[in-house]
């Protein structure tokens, strides 16, 4: 299995521009969480969806971000105006049988807005 | 949200000392899981605890979950330079079986 494929891995863009991230999950999860990691907060949980339904996204920042999950094998991040203060390393993760055998992240993508 | 800490925030050790991590929550948890994250990498998967007093080990790691099910440790004997990285908890409690993961404890294994 090739594990959680995140892409792109990093990406400059400048403020206002549209950014967006891809995630293909493992093959088999049920669950995918999207992830922010940044040294002033650390990871905190953005969005996740169960069976492609988003269930919970309460984390997410604002209404500049938005995330889908067309199908199961697919989810998207969009963030429209970024902005300087979104530069952070987003994280992909999916799951099985409610994460009882943790939560397999991908390698992340790291955006810079300048 | 479930808030928890995690202590230290940092820990630098020479090479074959211990070293120890904790993580506590004010309120009870359903289960308690263990991440660790290479520097430049991604958070991996390493253990989940689920009864109280559950002691698990994996080689020279030995995680523990508190009776009361409100805290939680993890343990490596003897470190060495791979184990260098930050070591997460996520916890989850309540109905939720989504974790909340703590700030984390950067370990720095000095040869």
């Amino acid at each position: 299995d090739a594990g959680v494929i995140q892409s792109p891995r990093h990406e400059v863009t400048e403020m206002g521009q549209e950014v967006t991230l891809r995630c293909k999950p493992i093959s088999g999860h049920n669950s995918l969480f999207w992830y922010r990691q940044t040294m002033m907060r650390g990871l905190e949980l953005l969005i996740y969806f169960n069976n492609n339904v988003p269930i919970d996204d309460s984390g997410m920042p604002e209404d500049r971000f938005s995330a889908k999950m067309p199908n199961a094998s697919f989810s998207t991040l969009k963030i429209q105006p970024s902005e300087p203060r979104d530069s952070a390393v987003y994280f992909c993760a999916s799951s099985s049988d409610r994460g009882n055998y943790g939560y397999t992240f991908g390698s992340g993508t790291r955006l810079t807005v300048v | 949200g479930q808030q928890v800490m995690q202590i230290p925030q940092y820990q630098h050790v020479q090479e074959g000392e211990d070293f120890t991590t904790y993580c506590n929550s004010s309120t009870t948890l359903s289960n308690i899981q263990w991440y660790k994250q290479r520097p430049g990498g991604h958070p991996v998967f390493l253990i989940q605890l689920v009864k109280s007093g559950e002691v698990k080990k994996q080689k020279r790691l030995t995680f523990q979950f508190g009776e009361a099910k409100k805290n939680s440790s993890l343990h490596i004997t003897a470190t060495q330079t791979t184990d260098v990285g930050t070591y997460f908890c996520a916890v989850a409690s309540g109905g939720s079986y989504i974790p909340t993961f703590g700030r984390g404890t950067s370990l720095i294994v000095h040869p």
